[in-house]
C-alpha cells in the first residue's frame, strides 16, 4: 500500500498571505493525486485532481502541483474561509490511501 | 449535482454486522462508482472500497473478508455492510461518488459507534 505522509501537521499563516501544503509518497504515483478541504462537521470537498487540475467551482487562488512523490498544494491569499483541514489522497495504487492531513490555521 | 445521504445504526454491537444505507438523489447510480469512506481520529481518511451499477467491485484488501457492497438501482440507493466489528470500526462513514478515481461528491457522512 502506498504511504502519503502529509507536511507540517499544522501551519499557521495570517488571512492574505501565501501558504504551501506538502504531501508525500511512499512510491510514484505519477500525476494521479487529488486534495481534499474538509471543515469541522462536514464530508471532504475536492479541491484539485490529476495533481494541478482544480475541480468545478474552486477558485484560482488554490493551486495543486507537483509529480511522482512530491506534491504541493499553494494558497495564493489565504481567506478565512481557508482555515481548514487540508488531504492528499492518491488514486495511482489500489488501495486508494490518503494523507493525515495538515491543519490550516489562523495566526 | 449529484446528492448523496447516508443513514444507518449509530451504534452496533462488538461481533455484529454494521448495516449502512447511501441514498442518491440529482443524478442515476448508473452515473459514477460509488465508494464508501471511512474517518477515525486513529487511522485518518480510508478508504473501504467502491461498486459500479454492473456489479463490478473492488475493495480494500484490509477489510475485504468482512465487506459487501451493493447497489438497487430501483431505489437509487448503495448499501454497506461490515461483518464481525470490533471497536475498531469506530468512525464516521461517507459514501462518496467519482466518475474517474477521485472522489467527486460526498455524503454528509454517518457516524457509527461499535459498543456493548
Amino acid at each position: 500500500e502506498i504511504v502519503m505522509t502529509q507536511s507540517p501537521a499544522t501551519l499557521s499563516v495570517s488571512p492574505g498571505e501565501r501558504a504551501t501544503l506538502s504531501c508525500r509518497a511512499s512510491q510514484s504515483v505519477y500525476s494521479n493525486l487529488a486534495w481534499y478541504q474538509q471543515k469541522p462537521g462536514q464530508a471532504p470537498r475536492l479541491l484539485i485532481y490529476g495533481a494541478s487540475t482544480r475541480a468545478t467551482g474552486i477558485p484560482a487562488r488554490f493551486s495543486g502541483s507537483g509529480s511522482g512523490i512530491e506534491f504541493t498544494l499553494t494558497f495564493s491569499s489565504l481567506q478565512s474561509e481557508d482555515f481548514a483541514i487540508y488531504y492528499c489522497q492518491q488514486y495511482n495504487n489500489w488501495p486508494y490511501t490518503f494523507g493525515q492531513g495538515t491543519k490550516l490555521e489562523t495566526k | 449535482q449529484v446528492q448523496l445521504q447516508e443513514s444507518g445504526p449509530g451504534l452496533v454491537r462488538p461481533s455484529e454486522t454494521l448495516s449502512l444505507t447511501c441514498t442518491v438523489s440529482g443524478d442515476s447510480v448508473s452515473s459514477y462508482y460509488w465508494n464508501w469512506i471511512r474517518q477515525s481520529p486513529g487511522k485518518g481518511l480510508e478508504w473501504i472500497g467502491y461498486i459500479h451499477y454492473s456489479g463490478i467491485t473492488n475493495y480494500n484488501p484490509s477489510l475485504k473478508s468482512r465487506v459487501a457492497m451493493s447497489v438497487d438501482t430501483s431505489k437509487n440507493q448503495l448499501s454497506l455492510k461490515l461483518t464481525s466489528v470490533t471497536t475498531a470500526d469506530t468512525a464516521v462513514y461517507y459514501c462518496a461518488a467519482s466518475y474517474y478515481n477521485w472522489f467527486d461528491f460526498w455524503g454528509q457522512g454517518s457516524m457509527v459507534t461499535v459498543s456493548s
